[in-house]
């Protein structure tokens, strides 16, 4: 079976903080997808970034960075210098690749609220 | 917009009684993906459409759920005999169906069974 653990149920910082959100997974499969989805108020998930299982390169987007660690079952999501607009909900997701190219039964962490405060 | 839209966006609905949610995906996107999302908890598969077929419906959580998608565009998530428990906000997404790609969402329809 599939699961992905957010152990922070809430973070708040203040702006410009560094903030790192934990996720670690479980997977049967030895080929899979991470994701990170970001849920503002409106609701949307709004996608942050794919990593396929097979690439362990860290990644660097903007403020936000990702850390896979296969021997640990970690993909770790780090904002640099918090921004008020980071204020959000977010997911990490685990899918398996599968036959049907391109289909995504995503499995969702409990998600971590992350507060930015002025 | 170009976006997956979903309609309504709130749904108030007696016990027992039975509903509809819509979802128009993305145009050309062949894959459509039903998610529910209860208060302070990620979203859980559902149902998986590629094209007019459920590829898989294993979220399903019993029979009084069904999804169609006749045309392979629009789908509808029908639930029969509304439960409170099923009061949650239904999420769906639509993607090509390329390898290497990115399922985007709508903002979902937040129903209430009181």
């Amino acid at each position: 079976a599939q699961k992905v653990t957010q152990a922070q149920t809430e973070i708040s910082v203040v702006e410009k903080e560094d903030v790192t959100l934990d996720c670690v997974y479980e997977t049967r499969d030895t080929t899979y997808y991470l994701f990170w989805y970001k849920q503002p108020p409106s609701g949307e998930l709004v996608f942050l970034i794919r990593r396929n299982s097979f690439d362990e390169q860290n990644e660097i987007s903007g403020r936000y960075s990702w850390n896979f660690q296969k021997s640990t079952s970690s993909f770790n999501f780090t904002i640099t210098a918090s921004q008020v607009v980071d204020s959000a909900v977010y997911f990490c997701a685990l899918s398996a690749l599968t036959l049907l190219q391109g289909a995504q039964k995503l499995v969702f962490g409990q998600g971590t609220r992350l507060t930015i405060n002025p | 917009g170009a976006g997956v839209s979903q309609t309504p966006s709130n749904k108030v609905t007696e016990k027992g009684k039975y509903v509809e949610l819509r979802c128009d995906p993305i145009s050309g996107h062949t894959a459509l993906y039903w998610y529910r999302q209860s208060l302070g908890q990620g979203p859980e598969f559902l149902i998986y459409f590629q094209g007019t077929g459920a590829a898989d419906d294993s979220g399903l959580p019993n029979d009084r759920f069904f999804a169609v998608r006749p045309e392979g565009s629009v789908s509808t998530l029908k639930i029969q005999r509304t439960e409170r428990g099923d009061s949650a906000v239904y999420l769906c997404a639509s993607s090509t169906d390329r390898a290497n790609t990115e399922a985007f969402f709508g903002q979902g329809t937040r129903l209430t069974v009181v």
